[in-house]
């Protein structure tokens, strides 16, 4: 069955960290995508990936960071974690001629104080 | 600049009544289409998806929806919503070639009452 990972359900960090988010894949898929979501606002795209080493800004990529050193993971880095950063971060994958079908974890919730 | 609107941030419904949820998109050329649902303390479920052809689609759970060119319109339906209908719900879009960026709305949160 497929399978998206997100090391952490909940996160609580301070001003200031960096931060590590990390998803795998199971499916080969080359396409990754990292997505805040918050009430009223939906899914915003913070980055996607499209091959190793390839990566693309979404909407709103300020403050946000990514690395795609090998298929199956995809990390999103805060530089310097701030208060508006505390969010759901849900992290998906999707092969391209696949039905565009997105596959998703369970998601991450950072809590930034 | 593209876009995809869901203008109804929450809709109630009575059990046993029809339901419509709009969507309306920006782009240059007709996208993907998708509906996700997304149930309360769950991931998001695909409910169905528009690449070509038939303009109305069917998906899971009896859901349905009808891509209007025209209008620019992926509009959900479901003739009789049930309880656990409740959820809060999402249009998403992808460009028809080049990059599969995938965009979301807004959403609209289902209330559904007895």
């Amino acid at each position: 069955d497929v399978k998206v990972t997100q090391s952490s359900r909940y996160l609580v960090k301070r001003t200031g960290e960096k931060v590590f988010l990390e998803c795998v894949q199971d499916m080969d898929h080359e396409n990754m995508f990292w997505y805040r979501q918050d009430p009223g606002l939906g899914l915003r795209l913070i980055y996607f990936s499209y091959d190793v080493k390839m990566k693309e800004k979404g909407d709103i990529p300020e403050g946000y960071s990514v690395s795609r050193e090998k298929k199956e993971r995809f990390s999103l880095i805060l530089e310097s974690a701030s208060t508006n950063q505390t969010s759901m971060y849900l992290c998906a994958s999707m092969v391209p001629g696949g039905g565009e079908k997105l596959f998703f974890g369970s998601g991450t919730q950072l809590s930034v104080l | 600049a593209q876009s995809v609107t869901q203008p109804d941030i929450h809709i109630t419904v009575s059990e046993g009544a029809s339901l419509e949820l709009r969507c309306n998109y920006s782009y240059g050329a007709t996208p993907y289409l998708f509906w996700y649902v997304q149930s309360p303390g769950q991931g998001l479920q695909l409910l169905l998806k528009y690449f070509s052809g038939d303009t109305l689609v069917q998906g899971i759970k009896g859901f349905e929806a009808e891509f209007k060119r025209s209008q620019s319109s992926f509009n959900l339906r479901k003739p009789s919503v049930h309880w656990s209908d409740a959820a809060e719900y999402f249009c998403a879009v992808v460009p028809s070639g080049g990059y599969q960026k995938v965009t979301f709305g807004t959403g609209t949160k289902l209330q559904v009452i007895p």
